[in-house]
């Protein structure tokens, strides 16, 4: 069975004190791990999706990286409006999302 | 970018009666959609999936008379909830899948119901 799991469950930032997010997953063959942000009450926004070992995307402040068993979103010089709880999901073979517990990250002024 | 709007953002009604939330793919064709429900605090909880032209799918314990989903267009699924309850009350939100880029999925911005 696909297991995600997401650490830290909570991060507590100062501005500009860059971190990362892991996301280790266990799947029998991974289609696509994708990165969400959810702000509260609100559907998650989409960030990145990987596909591969060894693939890299970034989006502003955000750096997404995958290996063979985990992913990590980097957070470089992370600013207030960063904050948001950061969902990670591994695609499976019938198109549903295996989600993980996701990390609140909450940034400081 | 790629855009799934949810229709209406929130939502009252009365205890007994039905609410239809609709969810659109904007700028692509999506052959599987989602609903999902998530209580505060929590992880979404995927309630059904709705495949175009065929019936939905649901997850173990969703009941199917009592959340009616329909797929009728490439670009179109609702949900009703019907006889609802102030049990039913939740942040509902759906997603549609993107084949033609690698297949991501995008998510609406949700519908809050509250059933006095």
């Amino acid at each position: 069975e696909d297991q995600v799991t997401q650490s830290p469950e909570a991060l507590r930032l100062q501005e500009g004190e860059s971190s990362s997010l892991n996301c280790s997953y266990t799947v029998s063959g991974l289609r696509g791990l994708f990165w969400y942000r959810q702000d509260p009450g609100k559907g998650p926004e989409f960030l990145f999706t990987l596909y591969s070992a060894g693939e890299e995307k970034e989006k502003e402040r955000l750096k997404a990286t995958l290996t063979k068993k985990e992913s990590f979103l980097h957070i470089t010089a992370p600013k207030p409006e960063d904050s948001a709880t950061y969902l990670c999901a591994v695609l499976r073979d019938d198109y549903k999302l295996s989600f993980g517990a996701g990390t609140t990250v909450t940034v400081r002024a | 970018g790629a855009v799934v709007s949810q229709h209406p953002s929130w939502v009252i009604c009365k205890s007994g009666t039905s609410v239809k939330i609709e969810c659109r793919s904007l700028d692509f064709q999506a052959t599987t959609m989602f609903w999902y429900r998530q209580f505060p605090k929590q992880s979404l909880m995927l309630m059904a999936t709705s495949n175009e032209g065929s019936k939905a799918t649901y997850e173990q314990g969703v009941e199917k008379d009592k959340f009616l989903i329909n797929h009728a267009s490439l670009t179109l699924s609702t949900l009703t909830v019907t006889s609802a309850h102030p049990e039913d009350s939740s942040f509902y939100i759906c997603s549609a899948r993107d084949a033609y880029r690698g297949n991501t999925i995008y998510f609406g911005e949700g519908s809050w119901l509250t059933v006095v």
